[in-house]
This record gives C-alpha cells, sequence and structure tokens, in this order.
C-alpha cells in the first residue's frame, strides 16, 4: 500500500467551477501537509501549507486536513483556464525532512 | 535571485555513460534536496544534504548513484553507467537553514535525463 494516495484524474471542469482534489494517507506521524502545482514540463510550485488539522484559506484556494481520517483536500473556487496543471499532495512528518508525494491530479479548466 | 537553478535542462546519455546533474539551491537556503519523477508517477525523494553532509540518503539506489554538496558550488547527483530505467526527470529542492516555518520547499524545473 503506498503511503500517500490520489486520484491521478484526468480530471476536466467548465471555468468558474468549483474543483476539489484530495489526498488520503495511511502515515499517521505526518505532521505537515503541502500542495504543490506543476504546469507541464516545469517544476512543482508550491501553493498552500498548513501544519496538523485545520483549514487554510489564501484566495481562491482553500487548503483541508482532517487527521483523524488522515484525508487532506484542496478547494479551488471560480477555477480558471490558467489553474489547468497537475496538482501534486505533499506531506513530511518533522519540518525539514523528505517529502512523500501523492502521484498528482491532472486538471483541466476548460473555457 | 533566481531561484532554484538546475542545469543542464535537457541530458541525453548512451547506455553506460555517467550523468552528472547539478544544482545551485537559492540564496540563503543551505538544505538541498533531490527528487526523482518517473513518467506517469508522482516524485520520490532520493536524498538530503546540507553543505559537506549527507543527510539522509535512503532513497537513493545502492548502486550508481551518489550525490554531494561541497562547501562552495553547486549541489552534484552523479549516476554512473546509466541504464535506460534511468531516464526520469530529477528535481532539485532547497530551503533554508533551521527553521522553515511554513515556507515549505522551492523546486527548480528539473533536469530530464533520456537514456539512448
Amino acid at each position: 500500500q503506498k503511503e500517500v494516495e490520489q486520484d491521478p484524474g484526468p480530471l476536466s471542469v467548465p471555468e468558474g467551477a468549483i474543483v476539489s482534489l484530495n489526498c488520503t494517507y495511511s502515515n499517521s506521524a505526518f505532521q505537515y501537509f503541502m500542495w504543490y502545482r506543476q504546469y507541464s514540463r516545469k517544476g512543482p510550485e508550491l501553493l498552500m501549507y498548513t501544519y496538523s488539522s485545520g483549514n487554510k484559506e489564501d484566495g481562491r484556494f482553500t487548503a483541508q486536513v482532517d487527521k483523524s481520517s488522515k484525508y487532506i483536500s484542496l478547494f479551488i473556487r471560480d477555477s480558471q483556464p490558467s489553474d489547468s496543471a497537475t496538482y501534486l499532495c505533499a506531506m513530511e512528518e518533522t519540518s525539514g525532512s523528505r517529502l512523500t508525494f501523492g502521484e498528482g491530479t491532472q486538471l483541466t479548466v476548460n473555457p | 535571485n533566481a531561484g532554484v537553478m538546475q542545469n543542464p535542462r535537457h541530458l541525453v546519455r548512451r547506455r553506460g555513460q555517467e550523468a552528472r546533474l547539478r544544482c545551485s539551491p537559492m540564496k540563503g537556503h543551505s538544505h538541498v534536496y533531490w527528487y526523482r519523477q518517473l513518467p506517469e508517477e508522482g516524485l520520490k525523494f532520493m536524498v538530503y544534504l546540507q553543505k559537506e553532509n549527507i543527510i539522509d540518503e535512503s532513497g537513493m539506489p545502492k548502486e550508481r548513484f551518489s550525490a554531494e554538496f561541497p562547501k562552495e558550488g553547486p549541489s552534484i547527483l552523479r549516476i554512473q553507467q546509466v541504464v535506460r530505467g534511468d531516464s526520469a526527470a530529477y528535481f532539485c529542492a532547497s530551503s533554508p537553514q533551521g527553521d522553515r516555518g511554513l515556507s515549505g520547499y522551492t523546486f527548480g524545473s528539473g533536469t530530464r535525463l533520456t537514456v539512448v
């Protein structure tokens, strides 16, 4: 069983839709949770970074962490064609240690 | 500050040759991490280095792969006697020393290695 599971998609939505991306994990030691966006042929770009359980909002993006269910989510409101990319969840046990990534979900937002 | 710099962007090697991938971290960052992304897979951790020290190499294949981060100059990931299965995108990330707060890691644009 993989430590981090993420539906690879692909996911296709119309412009303006609310997008929900999710990851589940099995390692209860994970404390730090991140979402990265990766455009084709580029490196991952940090979108959201949360510690432990709770919600965090940044503009159109909201990250949720539910440690009791070992489940994290990223919501994108009013999605735009420029949001089309692969979204990767990542987790680490302690700050500065290795990251464990999900497979990534490929998102296309159609104009 | 141009961010994390990786070169070359693309590298083609014949089977059996050596590949050397370079990574210059962001200014002020002294921690470097290497990840590999195989086609249709997520990023997999390889090695974590600080200046002149390997902190965690548990993700590195035991043979043919080595990494260094010298006192001066970039971090180098070296793959000896490359095989077709080494074809992948190799990403470097850096972070500042000490408590990172919630600043996360900054990734470079990667080196795409193709073994022919």
